[in-house]
């Protein structure tokens, strides 16, 4: 079946510092992936996707490359702020028919202190 | 631009009482989700409903029901509560259109504890 596994947390690092989270995928067929970032307090909010191998997704200096070869979407920022801190949850859709459903990691808790 | 309005926020329930999560969205999405977040176990679905007027199971449907009212709105019931359902829900909801690739829309939350 379709699943994610994410590195466990919590992840704490210093402000502008680097930032990895790996996630893996297993999923038949050619999944779209995901990271959400959740806020303390927040529902999930769409952080970036990618949806064929080798695309990279990016937004608000985050990064992901989707990796067939690995089946991997490893989350990076150059240099993470205070405001970064946060769960972050890998996800992935693979469509069967017409309904695609979201097949959610477990979520890693990142601290950054300033 | 509401998105996703979940309620109530919070509620606490005794065991053996029923309640009803709210649910409603106002981007014209077709699909519409339920989720349960516990620690360390990420989100779990619960129902789902791919279009107005249909709804089917999720990875964990025991002890609730879903009623799709109209395209806007999507309830989760809790018919007789447990210990086991004090969980933050999250309803969420999506384009869903074949080919085409969309995250999904949450809401806030609503944190319910049963005791």
């Amino acid at each position: 079946g379709n699943s994610v596994t994410q590195m466990e947390g919590p992840v704490t690092l210093s402000e502008e510092a680097f930032l990895t989270i790996n996630c893996t995928y297993t999923a038949t067929g050619y999944p779209s992936l995901f990271w959400y970032v959740q806020y303390p307090g927040e529902g999930l909010q769409l952080l970036l996707k990618a949806t064929k191998a080798d695309d990279k997704g990016s937004n608000k200096g985050f990064e992901a490359t989707y990796r067939k070869e690995t089946t991997s979407f490893h989350l990076e920022k150059g240099s993470v702020q205070v405001s970064d801190s946060a769960v972050y949850f890998c996800a992935l859709m693979n469509y069967g028919g017409s309904q695609g459903n979201l097949i959610f990691g477990k979520g890693t808790k990142l601290s950054v202190k300033p | 631009n509401a998105g996703v309005t979940q309620t109530p926020k919070f509620q606490v329930l005794k065991t053996g009482q029923s309640m009803t999560l709210q649910c409603a969205q106002d981007m014209n999405h077709n699909s519409m989700y339920w989720y349960r977040q516990d620690p360390g176990m990420g989100l779990r679905l619960i129902y789902y409903s791919a279009s107005e007027g249909t709804t089917d199971k999720g990875e964990v449907p025991n002890g609730y029901n879903v009623s799709r009212l109209n395209k806007r709105e999507f309830s989760l019931r809790l018919e007789s509560a447990a210990p086991s359902q004090t969980s933050v829900y999250f309803c969420a909801s999506s384009k869903a259109v074949l080919g085409q690739v969309g995250g999904y829309t949450f809401g806030s939350g609503t944190r319910l504890t049963v005791v």
